[in-house]
């Protein structure tokens, strides 16, 4: 079966620090991938999605960037953290068939102090 | 890019009674798929329902149901028998057929009273 894994569950860092968050998939191959982020009490912001290895397209401007060095690694990363950037953020996947739904991770908490 | 719209920030239903929450969207395709989501104070996003937009049956699951207008590009969720449990952050979502991109809406709460 298939499972996705993000880490870290919970986050603290100061302003101007780098950030990098992992998500791994196993179980499938060639999955879309996708970077959420969750503002308190908001809705999903589409960061990221990837449809293959070194395939990224970005969706807000911003100082994130994303990384997809393997078919089942998507890495979300920062040079220099912001106050804004403290959220929740949510790693997800779908099948390349386009009637499946996206499956989530359990996310990042994030705060940037 | 398509938009998922959700006009109802918070919504309130009796246990047991019915409750419907609105969702609508901005596309150009024909081919699509759309969803709802729930996420509970755990915050696990857990797929509620699907709907096919070439199907014209609305779907359901048990006490869920939609109703798919796709002239109107409307795709509301009803929840029949309301249940304590059913308590979240309910997202309507998108699946793009042309780039595999998916998009939510800004969620409804909803809040069942005993």
């Amino acid at each position: 079966s298939q499972t996705i894994h993000q880490w870290p569950a919970t986050l603290v860092q100061p302003v101007g620090s780098p950030l990098s968050l992992e998500c791994t998939v196993e179980g499938t191959s060639n999955p879309n991938l996708y970077w959420y982020r969750q503002a308190a009490g908001r809705g999903l912001q589409l960061l990221f999605y990837s449809v293959g290895i070194g395939q990224i397209s970005s969706e807000v401007p911003q100082n994130l960037s994303a990384s997809r060095p393997q078919d089942r690694q998507f890495i979300l990363s920062s040079k220099k953290l912001l106050l804004s950037d403290s959220g929740f953020y949510l790693c997800a996947w779908s099948g390349p068939v386009i009637n499946t739904e996206a499956f989530f991770g359990q996310g990042t908490r994030l705060t940037v102090v | 890019a398509q938009t998922v719209t959700q006009s109802q920030p918070e919504m309130s239903v009796q246990e047991a009674e019915t409750v419907t929450l609105s969702c609508t969207y901005d596309t150009s395709e024909s081919d699509y798929y759309l969803f709802w989501y729930k996420q509970p104070p755990s915050r696990q996003m857990i797929l509620v329902i699907r709907q096919e937009a070439y199907k014209q049956q609305n779907a359901t699951e048990n006490r869920f149901s939609v109703n798919f207008q796709k002239a109107a590009k409307s795709f509301s969720l009803k929840i029949s028998d309301s249940q304590l449990g059913d308590a979240a952050m309910y997202f309507c979502a998108y699946r793009s057929t042309n780039n595999n991109d998916m998009r939510f809406g800004a969620g409804t709460r909803l809040t069942v009273k005993p």
